[in-house]
């Protein structure tokens, strides 16, 4: 069965500080990997997509993949207490099929 | 540029009623999706559709359970004779490539 995982926390992190999600899947042949954030209540978001190998980074986030390990983490820096949030590791599986495999999400908390 | 919306944002049933929701896509995406999401679980994939074609089938989508994109543009979700277990949030994603953008959901409450 293809899956996602992610340690469900929750994760405290001070703010001002650098906060490390990750997250690992067991289908090899994925191809396009998505970090949304998810406010409770609400619907998710998209923070960043990445689809190869290496860092990528957009404003405070930066998004780290790694095939071969089948890795893929998200690192948010100077971290505010609006970052408080639940956050979702979503992979395309692959072998055709559109629809993306989330895991159960990391719920972060910013300490003022 | 007007995102995903989704009709209705709440609903409230009694078990054995249909429900049926509706999903309005970004209006340049030809891919729309649904996803079910209940309390502490990431969205599960349920089906998916490019233009008016339903090209995906979860497994979790049961015979009870039927979506229609009948001009490729908004598309509905229909659950006949409901169960408390279809309680949770319905998710409408849709995209032009690969990243998928969701709408505020419809969170369906069966009594």
């Amino acid at each position: 069965q293809k899956e996602v995982e992610q340690n469900s926390g929750p994760l405290s992190v001070p703010e001002g500080a650098i906060a490390s999600l990750n997250c690992t899947y067991s289908d090899r042949v994925s191809q396009s990997f998505f970090w949304y954030r998810q406010y409770s209540g609400k619907s998710p978001e998209l923070i960043m997509s990445i689809y190869s190998n290496g860092d990528k980074e957009d404003g405070r986030f930066t998004a780290q993949l790694n095939k071969a390990s089948q890795y893929v983490s998200l690192l948010i820096r100077d971290s505010q207490p609006s970052d408080s949030a639940t956050y979702l590791c979503a992979v395309n599986m692959g072998g055709g099929a559109d629809g993306l495999t989330f895991g159960k999400g990391t719920h972060l908390i910013i300490q003022p | 540029d007007t995102g995903v919306s989704q009709d209705p944002r709440h609903k409230i049933t009694k078990r054995g009623q249909n429900v049926t929701f509706r999903c309005d896509p970004i209006s340049e995406h030809n891919r729309l999706y649904w996803y079910r999401q209940t309390l502490g679980q990431g969205p599960e994939f349920l089906t998916y559709f490019q233009n008016e074609a339903q090209l995906e089938k979860s497994r979790l989508l049961s015979d009870r359970f039927s979506a229609e994109r009948p001009k490729g543009s908004f598309s509905t979700l229909e659950i006949q004779r409901t169960e408390q277990g279809d309680s949770a949030m319905y998710l409408c994603a849709s995209s032009h490539q690969e990243t998928q953008y969701f709408g505020p959901g419809t969170r369906l409450l069966v009594l």
